[in-house]
């Protein structure tokens, strides 16, 4: 696609509960990123994909998270067992060859609220 | 992992006058600096980068300046306009590819 799209814009769901957040990056793009910003700071890093596979995972905070990229393409974060701190903003973000597997298009952002 | 630090955290300046943005990183291997925009309820978006081979570069009224060993960059703009009001983040990253942000300057441009 011509952008980096994210879905659902926004999701409350209450505490307990299991949520998928997905991430459509630019056709073509093989980085993908991972980040959550809670209000007034700065993005942080949760995963990079190089491909399919998770080239590094050192920003999920617990096994609680878990994202996959089966076809190289879209991804999904999973959050389990949700907890009123995980509400943040979930940016999605990609990058290509191109510019630079890390010059980075982010995505609107999925708002998670967990009540 | 790599430590980037922004300031200053609020910044409010004259319409036309100029603002600075400091930031500086831990990780002496980060080879890449880029800037990001922020408007309210937006997505970041890349404003200008930098890689380590140059100590500086402009597009326009915004301008990055990279010094390598005291490990520190900046952003400049000139001539600043009421669209510039949003917040500003730095990062940094290496040849791991994962960048590392700093938590953000609001700059606010008084008209």
């Amino acid at each position: 696609g011509a952008g980096v799209s994210q879905t659902p814009s926004n999701k409350v769901t209450e505490k307990g509960k299991y949520v998928e957040l997905r991430c459509d990056p630019i056709s073509g793009h093989t980085a993908l990123y991972w980040y959550r910003q809670s209000l007034g700071q700065g993005p942080e890093f949760l995963i990079y994909f190089q491909g399919t596979g998770a080239a590094d995972d050192s920003g999920l905070p617990n096994d609680r998270f878990f994202a996959v990229r089966p076809e190289g393409s879209v991804s999904t974060l999973k959050i389990q067992r949700t907890e009123r701190g995980d509400s943040a903003v979930y940016l999605c973000a990609s990058g290509g060859y191109g510019s630079g597997v890390n010059v980075l298009t982010f995505g609107a952002g999925s708002r998670l609220t967990v009540l | 992992g790599e430590n980037v630090e922004q300031h200053p955290s609020t910044l409010s300046v004259q319409e036309g006058d100029s603002a600075v943005i400091k930031c500086t990183y831990s990780d002496s291997a980060s080879n890449y600096f880029p800037w990001y925009k922020q408007e309210l309820g937006k997505r970041p978006q890349l404003i200008i980068d930098i890689r380590s081979n140059v100590g500086e570069k402009k597009d326009q009224r915004i301008a990055v300046t990279l010094n390598k060993t005291a490990k520190h960059f900046s952003l400049h703009i000139t001539e600043t306009q009421p669209e510039d009001s949003a917040v500003y983040f730095c990062a940094a990253s290496g040849d791991d590819y994962k960048l590392s942000f700093g938590a953000g300057t609001t700059v606010t441009v008084r008209a």
